[in-house]
C-alpha cells in the first residue's frame, strides 16, 4: 500500500514567487493535516482536514498560505509571495485511526 | 515555555549502552504520548505510544508521569541503527486532533 507521497521533494524558489506543495494521503484517509519544520526549530503544526473540511486551521502562520483539499482526497499548500523564513521542510501527514499518523517524506523548500 | 521540552543532546553512547531520553510537556489536559523516530532528512516515524502505566517493546521502555508532566524513553542495548533523532510528541486529546512536537534529542551510537 502506498504511503503519504508528497511533491515535490525539494524546491528552490526567489523570494517573491509562488510555490505550490501537494500531498497524496494514504487512501482512504479522511484526516490529512500540514506540518513544517524550519531550520533549528521544532516541527509545528500548521493545518487539518477532515475530507473536504478544515477541521483546525490555527497554525497556519499568515495569509500568504493557503491550503486546499478539493474532493477531500489530495491537499495543496500554496505559499505565495514566497519569503525567505518559509524555508523549511513541509510534511503532510493523514491518518484514519486514532492516534496513528503517517507521515510523509516531506518537501523542503528552499527561499532565496 | 516551551510546549514540549527536550534536550537536544547530541547523546553520544557507545554500542551496547544503555540510553535514556527525558522529555517534559507544558499543559496539564494532554492526554496522548508519543516518541517518534526521525532519521537524518526523512519523515518523522511512530516508534511508540507511551501509557500511563508504561510500555515496552523490545529494548525500549517508554513511561508517562502525569504529575511531573514528563515522559522518557528508555533504549537498552543500543544498536548503531538506533542513531537517529528521537522526536516527543504529545497530544491534548486521543484521537484525531493535531499533535505537538518537541525539538528533538538526537542519538549517536558509537561502534
Amino acid at each position: 500500500e502506498a504511503g503519504v507521497t508528497q511533491f515535490p521533494s525539494h524546491s528552490v524558489i526567489e523570494k517573491g514567487q509562488t510555490v505550490t506543495l501537494r500531498c497524496d494521503p494514504i487512501s482512504g484517509h479522511d484526516n490529512l493535516y500540514w506540518y513544517r519544520r524550519v531550520m533549528g526549530k521544532e516541527i509545528k503544526f500548521l493545518l487539518h482536514f477532515v475530507k473536504e473540511s478544515k477541521q483546525d486551521e490555527s497554525g497556519m502562520p499568515n495569509n500568504r498560505f493557503l491550503a486546499e483539499r478539493t474532493g477531500g482526497t489530495y491537499s495543496t499548500l500554496k505559499v505565495q509571495p514566497a519569503e525567505l523564513e518559509d524555508s523549511g521542510v513541509y510534511f503532510c501527514a493523514s491518518s484514519q485511526e486514532p492516534n496513528t499518523i503517517y507521515f510523509g517524506e516531506g518537501s523542503w523548500l528552499t527561499v532565496v | 515555555r516551551k510546549e514540549v521540552e527536550q534536550d537536544p543532546g547530541p547523546f553520544n553512547v557507545p554500542e551496547g549502552a544503555t540510553v535514556a531520553f527525558n522529555c517534559t510537556y507544558s499543559n496539564s489536559a494532554s492526554q496522548s504520548f508519543f516518541w517518534y523516530r526521525q532519521d537524518c532528512r526523512k519523515e518523522p516515524k511512530l516508534l511508540m505510544s507511551v501509557y500511563s502505566s508504561g510500555n515496552e517493546d523490545g529494548r525500549f521502555t517508554a513511561q508517562l508521569n502525569r504529575a511531573s508532566q514528563y515522559i522518557s524513553l528508555l533504549i537498552r542495548d543500543s544498536k548503531l541503527s538506533d542513531s537517529a533523532t528521537y522526536l516527543c510528541v504529545v497530544s491534548l486529546s486521543g484521537g484525531y486532533q493535531k499533535v505537538t512536537f518537541g525539538t528533538g534529542t538526537k542519538l549517536q551510537v558509537i561502534p
